[in-house]
């Protein structure tokens, strides 16, 4: 079946700097990708959704210049972390509907946990 | 705005049992999909079920069953024979029809974490 690879699974980085998660479908071609973040215990919660060609659509509350997106392909989409902060750390996870067959389900990827120190 | 309500934050059940998980949802579209999600320890999202609002027989995938309640926008979960590796969170998940902007972007409920007992 279709496969969505996220990368890293897990990464802890110092307070201030950035970190880069990407998300790739392996064999399918995806216009459209969208970011997860994940709160231990809770719920997932729609950070943005992904456009390749175009900029991305944030979801209220989430501010743009922090999670930056870019979907450089029609199989990548990266997710960077800018200036992150404690408060930053989560899980964040993408998803990829495939373009065709048209009425597929998204394929989710397999998350990143990230540990801001 | 669509909101998805999972009432019940805990439930657990012998192994070999049925447990029923319950989901609510509000939106005043008249296309849409609604799923089961499950999450396991690895976190990885998988899709347990789906069901298309304009279908009215309930969707079925082996041991798991919905019971769909249009009207009542009611969409709970029957996980039947329940085996050990059912423990997991389970999500009820929202989305409307594709064919309209951002028909594939998902909402979810607050999740069920679910118990078995051997």
């Amino acid at each position: 079946g279709a496969v969505v690879s996220q990368h890293p699974s897990w990464v802890i980085c110092k307070s201030g700097t950035s970190v880069k998660i990407e998300c790739r479908s392996l064999d399918f071609q995806a216009t459209t990708m969208f970011w997860y973040r994940q709160f231990p215990k809770q719920s997932l919660m729609l950070m943005a959704t992904s456009n390749e060609g175009s900029k991305a659509t944030y979801e209220q509350g989430v501010e743009k210049d922090k999670f930056l997106i870019n979907h450089a392909s029609l199989t990548l989409s990266t997710l960077t972390v800018t200036s992150a902060h404690p408060e930053d750390s989560s899980f964040y996870i993408c998803s990829a509907p495939p373009d065709r067959p048209m009425n597929t389900e998204a394929f989710f990827g397999q998350g990143t946990r990230l540990t801001v120190v | 705005a669509q909101t998805v309500t999972q009432s019940q934050p805990e439930m657990s059940v012998q192994e070999a049992e049925t447990v029923t998980l319950s989901c609510t949802y509000d939106t005043s579209e008249s296309d849409y999909y609604l799923f089961w999600y499950k999450q396991p320890p690895s976190r990885q999202m998988i899709l347990v079920i789906r069901q298309e609002a304009y279908k009215q027989q309930n969707a079925t995938e082996n041991r798991f069953s919905v019971n769909f309640q249009k009207a009542a926008k009611s969409f709970s979960l029957k996980i039947s024979d329940s085996q050990l590796g059912d423990a997991a969170m389970y999500f009820c998940a929202y989305r409307i029809s594709l064919f309209k902007a951002a028909g594939n972007k998902l909402t979810f409920g607050g999740g069920t974490r679910v118990l078995v007992k051997p």
